[in-house]
């Protein structure tokens, strides 16, 4: 199985609503990553877990928050979010973390979410 | 800070070579990589490259400067296939992905 598979494709929520997009993979990656990709931009790195641990936040605001439950899961818990952090959100895998290492990223598809 | 600069968009011919290009200006170094992502889709791997020189993958080939901060992704016979936009990913240290703004590629019968 060389997939990650993202659930769901699509999402729209109010700026009130509590949300989460889901992710997974049974590659036995090691690392696992969050990114957002506005229209015709390049995806920009939100959140790394390296062997469960988050290991990087790119300063994302508060009302994204990740969890990695286990090796194979990474969740982003979404509240209270604005107009502008509707987006494709991408999530990634790498069998291990970044490290000079020649460790490619495998995407999913994508959850696109529109925020009303 | 990391800049990384592509051009925005090159058209190409089917069956031609094209290169596209890419400089980067990063306090810290680990890797480049080249993603491929079409319309609408996941971005994919394309390459990677930590020594200078030149990493041929079949009709795609990168090279790396490390010295003058440039890289660029060969495609040769190119097909209508190709057209998509093409990422340059510079990976710095802690652990930190940049992706460059990306090359929109459009191949022409």
């Amino acid at each position: 199985d060389t997939e990650v598979t993202q659930t769901p494709k699509h999402l729209v929520m109010g700026m009130t609503n509590k949300k989460s997009l889901k992710c997974e993979q049974h590659m036995g990656h090691r690392a696992m990553y969050w990114y957002k990709q506005k229209a015709k931009k390049p995806p920009e790195l939100m959140f790394v877990y390296s062997y469960e641990k988050l290991s990087i936040n790119e300063s994302v605001p508060s009302r994204f928050s990740p969890e990695c439950p286990n090796s194979s899961l990474l969740n982003l818990h979404l509240h209270a979010l604005q107009p502008e952090d509707s987006a494709l959100y991408l999530c990634a895998s790498s069998q291990e973390p970044p490290s000079g290492g020649a460790y490619e990223q495998f995407f999913g598809p994508g959850t696109r979410l529109t925020v009303l | 800070g990391q800049n990384i600069d592509q051009p925005t968009e090159m058209t190409a011919t089917e069956g031609a070579i094209v290169q596209i290009n890419c400089t980067y200006q990063t306090s810290g170094f680990n890797g480049l990589f080249w993603y491929q992502q079409h319309a609408g889709e996941a971005p994919t791997f394309l390459s990677y490259n930590v020594l200078d020189g030149l990493e041929e993958k079949g009709r795609f080939s990168s090279f790396l400067s490390r010295s003058k901060g440039y890289s660029y992704l060969l495609l040769k016979e190119l097909q209508m296939k190709d057209s998509a936009s093409y990422l340059c990913v510079h990976e710095g240290y802690g652990q930190n992905f940049v992706f460059g703004p990306g090359t929109r590629l459009s191949v022409l019968p």
